[in-house]
């Protein structure tokens, strides 16, 4: 089945600075590639995703890249702001019917003013 | 508020107890989903369900046992757990695409559970 490494565990950067998540996936099927970020005591929020037709994909002060025959993709968070503090998953999937997303086991952002 | 509501927010039951988590989903989505979230580990799933029918089971333990009723709720009955199985539970659901579940998961909460 589908694995997910995720790196860093943890991520600690000044205001105003960039950061940078990063997963790989061994199953070259999946084709969905979301992002969730998870706020304390809330449950997982959505904030990008890309498909596998894309190699990146912006939304303010956010992107994500894919490279395919890598099978890597990565988060992008430019001009961080401390309300980006929160832990981030990267997740994949093959988009097939009763499918599920797997995901990888977080980044812990912290960012500081 | 993403329109996934579970209850209790929070449970604790000794490992002879027998409780149930309940989600429901008011966005008009077909497939729900239940993971488990424990401290430094991956988002592991558990179960789904697409148009009510179980389609995976990620080799979850018998204790656990899920049920759907509809597209808008699914229940997680516990039974004769183990400490281990503390974790926050959390549901999500998402809309079924033609081609499969490609789309965004939303998820509610979490049930936060503590097995003594």
């Amino acid at each position: 089945g589908e694995n997910v490494e995720q790196h860093p565990s943890t991520l600690s950067v000044q205001e105003g600075d960039s950061a940078v998540i990063k997963c790989t996936y061994s199953d070259s099927a999946s084709n969905y590639f979301p992002w969730y970020k998870q706020e304390l005591g809330k449950g997982p929020q959505l904030i990008i995703d890309i498909r596998s037709n894309v190699g990146e994909k912006k939304d303010q002060r956010i992107a994500v890249t894919l490279n395919k025959t890598a099978k890597h993709f990565s988060l992008h968070i430019t001009e961080t702001q401390p309300e980006d503090s929160a832990v981030y998953f990267c997740a994949a999937s093959k988009g097939q019917a009763g499918t599920a997303l797997i995901f990888g086991k977080g980044t812990t952002l912290s960012v500081s003013s | 508020e993403t329109g996934v509501t579970q209850t209790p927010r929070h449970l604790v039951m000794g490992m002879t107890n027998k409780k149930s988590l309940k989600c429901e989903q008011h966005l008009g989505h077909n497939a729900m989903y239940w993971y488990k979230q424990s401290a430094k580990k991956p988002l592991e799933l558990m179960f789904v369900y697409n148009f009510k029918e179980q389609t995976e089971n990620n080799s979850v333990p018998s204790r656990f046992s899920p049920e759907c009723p509809n597209s808008s709720h699914l229940f997680l009955h516990l039974h004769t757990l183990q400490p281990e199985d503390s974790a926050l539970y959390l549901c999500a659901s998402s809309q079924d695409s033609s081609g499969g579940n490609t789309g965004e998961l939303f998820f509610g909460e979490g049930s936060r559970l503590t097995v003594l």
